[in-house]
């Protein structure tokens, strides 16, 4: 079974500072691991994705992750905290064994921007 | 493009009801759709998978008969709470694949509904 933990379901950061957030994951076979943010009462929108490709990903709103076999990590990172990025993220992984593409969500973190 | 649209977005009935939930892929089609409940400040449990035309597969210790699911077109999936009591009171989001996009693996989601029973 595949797994992912996200350590810190709460992380505040100040406006402009470095965000980091942590993702660990179990798999026995390569993954596909995604990031996800969730706004107050809303869905889930993509922010970046790995496939096996690239190992640094880059996705929208400046945020970047780095998929890491050795540490079995894929934490996401920015450079430089906006207001506008306070929400909750989760970090995801895929089964991808084709035509069963199941999600298996981490607990999330919820992201503080402090002015 | 790959919108994904759920109605109502928030519902309230009382116990004992039941109550649908439509989930909606706008501009693809969905041959593939998922079906979640998150708890306040929780993460998504996956409660079902349904393939367009075909019984969804349940998570295990999801009850098929209570929530039930039907996807009848490549562009609609339609989630019933039956009896609904309070405890299913939660947000429920929906998520399509679509695979005749290049995007492999990548789901993308409804805006959840909240459904409240009192």
């Amino acid at each position: 079974a595949q797994s992912v933990t996200q350590l810190g379901s709460h992380v505040s950061v100040s406006e402009g500072a470095l965000v980091l957030l942590r993702c660990n994951y179990s798999s026995s076979v390569p993954p596909y691991l995604f990031w996800y943010v969730q706004y107050p009462n809303q869905g889930l929108q993509l922010l970046l994705k790995y496939t096996s490709a690239a190992t640094l990903v880059k996705g929208i709103n400046g945020f970047e992750a780095e998929f890491k076999k050795s540490e079995t990590s894929f934490h996401l990172t920015k450079p430089s905290a906006h207001m506008s990025d306070a929400a909750e993220y989760f970090c995801a992984v895929s089964d991808h064994n084709f035509g069963n593409e199941k999600l298996t969500f981490g607990t999330g973190t919820r992201l503080t921007i402090i002015p | 493009g790959a919108v994904v649209s759920q109605h109502p977005s928030w519902v309230i009935c009382k116990s004992g009801t039941s109550v649908k939930i439509e989930c909606r892929s706008l501009d693809f089609q969905a041959t593939t759709m998922f079906w979640y409940r998150q708890f306040p400040k929780q993460s998504l449990m996956l409660m079902a998978t349904s393939n367009e035309g075909s019984k969804a597969t349940y998570e295990q210790g999801v009850e098929k008969d209570k929530f039930l699911i039907n996807h009848a077109s490549l562009t609609l999936s339609t989630l019933t709470v039956t009896s609904a009591h309070p405890e299913d009171s939660s947000f429920y989001i929906c998520s399509a694949r679509d695979k005749l996009r290049d995007r492999v693996y990548e789901q993308y989601f409804g805006p959840g509904t909240r459904l409240t029973v009192t």
